[in-house]
């Protein structure tokens, strides 16, 4: 079966500190794969998705970026952390077109 | 203008009413579309996907107006658990690979 892991669970990481997250899926091939935040009280914002390796489409300028260098492996990070980047990051793959998203656990950043 | 919206709530209804949430989307483009629901401080997971021709799940319907350019759920019969935030999900066709959000609709169901 198909599992996804994210970690870390959460993160408070001082401001002009540099981040990297990292999420893992098992079990399927050539996903689709996406980092949403989510700030309290607010929906989901598309950071960035990915339809194979190094391919990577940004949604929203700003102080992240991600990486996708194995099949399976998507990683987001940032050079220096703003108090503004502070949220709830979610993973999620999607196997196929128009199949579901399935979403790692996320990781509740704060920045102080 | 938002991709998708929703009306945020919060809705406020007691058990067994009947509860009705739109989202709309921009892109007429836009091929596959979904439902999904977040409890407190939880990742979301799917309720259920929204087909053309509408989809019943139990006590959930979900219909699709193309023209119209919006989805809608249905809650019958709403239960203490159904409490959560509910969020559409539009896809592109294409295999663009974009997969957008709606900001979500928060349902609070009150004994």
């Amino acid at each position: 079966s198909q599992t996804i892991h994210q970690w870390p669970a959460t993160l408070v990481q001082p401001v002009g500190s540099p981040l990297s997250l990292e999420c893992t899926v098992e079990g399927t091939s050539n996903p689709n794969l996406y980092w949403y935040r989510q700030a309290a009280g607010r929906g989901l914002q598309l950071l960035f998705y990915s339809v194979g390796i190094g391919q990577i489409s940004s949604e929203v300028p700003q102080n992240l970026s991600a990486s996708r260098p194995q099949d399976r492996q998507f990683i987001l990070s940032s050079k220096k952390l703003l108090l503004s980047d502070s949220g709830f990051y979610l993973c999620a793959w999607v196997g196929q077109v128009n199949t579901e998203a399935f979403f790692g656990q996320g990781t509740r950043l704060t920045v102080v | 203008r938002k991709e998708v919206e929703q009306d945020p709530g919060p809705f406020n209804v007691p058990e067994g009413a009947t509860v009705a949430f739109n989202c709309t989307y921009s892109n007429s483009a836009s091929q596959s579309f979904f439902w999904y629901r977040q409890d407190c401080r939880k990742e979301p997971k799917l309720l259920m996907s929204v087909y053309s021709s509408g989809n019943e799940d139990g006590r959930f319907t979900a219909q699709l107006n193309r023209a119209s350019q919006y989805i809608s759920l249905l809650i019958r019969d709403s239960k203490l658990s159904d409490s959560a935030t509910y969020l559409c999900a539009v896809t592109y066709s294409g295999n663009t690979g974009k997969l957008i959000f709606g900001q979500g609709t928060t349902l609070q169901v009150k004994p």
